[in-house]
């Protein structure tokens, strides 16, 4: 069971706009969230992290927002940038892990 | 450099052979995890190590699949008799502390590309 999903495989937005990339998780007892983005032939690289007893986490132009009742997580890009075209990941963790619970990513691709 | 390390980058072996991945973190970091990401997926968890001992192997798909950590610094997958199934990039994470409260990230490595023929 896909506990961490992202049903949006690919995005593309115009550079200027603003980027949403949405995530979606079934397990309550997560209680941070992280987003992850990858370039080819590199590993993930944090980006912004949120915990579970606040609903914003602002960062530049990077906006984390969390709805707990809709057990969803959403990240804002603004203004997005060409550079920004890579696959983000969304992760979840736990109180009593600390193991990261990936979802399948999203291809982000910022044209000109 | 300052980040985590892999090697090898790539890899090929044959169906039945023996390999070892090797990984080094980030100087310090005392947390150490295993991943792997399959083609089209997130990546997946294996184990995690809280200084030298496996404090979660969980996600080892079975017994072919032995990581070590000796010293408390570097890492060593090792995966007996690889199959076809075993193709993935193999990636390595380094985090200062596990553990609440104050969460730090994991830094990860550029992977290895295991080819099993």
């Amino acid at each position: 069971d896909q506990q961490v999903k992202q049903n949006s495989p690919s995005l593309s937005v115009q550079e200027g706009r603003i980027s949403i990339l949405n995530c979606d998780y079934t397990n309550s007892m997560f209680d941070y969230f992280l987003w992850y983005k990858k370039y080819p032939a590199e590993g993930p690289t944090f980006l912004i992290s949120i915990s579970s007893i606040k609903d914003k986490n602002e960062d530049g132009r990077f906006t984390v927002f969390l709805n707990k009742s809709a057990k969803h997580l959403s990240l804002h890009i603004v203004p997005s940038q060409p550079g920004d075209s890579a696959v983000y990941f969304c992760a979840a963790s736990g109180e009593s892990t600390d193991k990261l619970i990936f979802g399948t990513g999203t291809r982000l691709q910022v044209f000109p | 450099g300052a980040g985590v390390s892999q090697t090898p980058s790539n890899k090929v072996t044959e169906k039945g052979k023996y390999v070892e991945l090797r990984c080094d973190p980030i100087s310090g970091h005392t947390a150490l995890y295993w991943y792997r990401q399959s083609l089209g997926q997130g990546p997946e968890f294996l184990i995690y190590f809280q200084g030298t001992g496996a404090a979660d192997d969980s996600g080892l798909p079975n017994d072919r699949f032995f990581a070590v950590r000796p010293e408390g610094s570097v890492s060593t997958l090792k995966i007996q008799r690889t199959e076809r199934g075993d193709s993935a990039v193999y990636l390595c994470a380094s985090r200062l502390a596990g553990g609440p409260p104050t969460y730090n990230e994991q830094f990860f490595g550029p992977g290895t590309r295991l080819t099993v023929l």
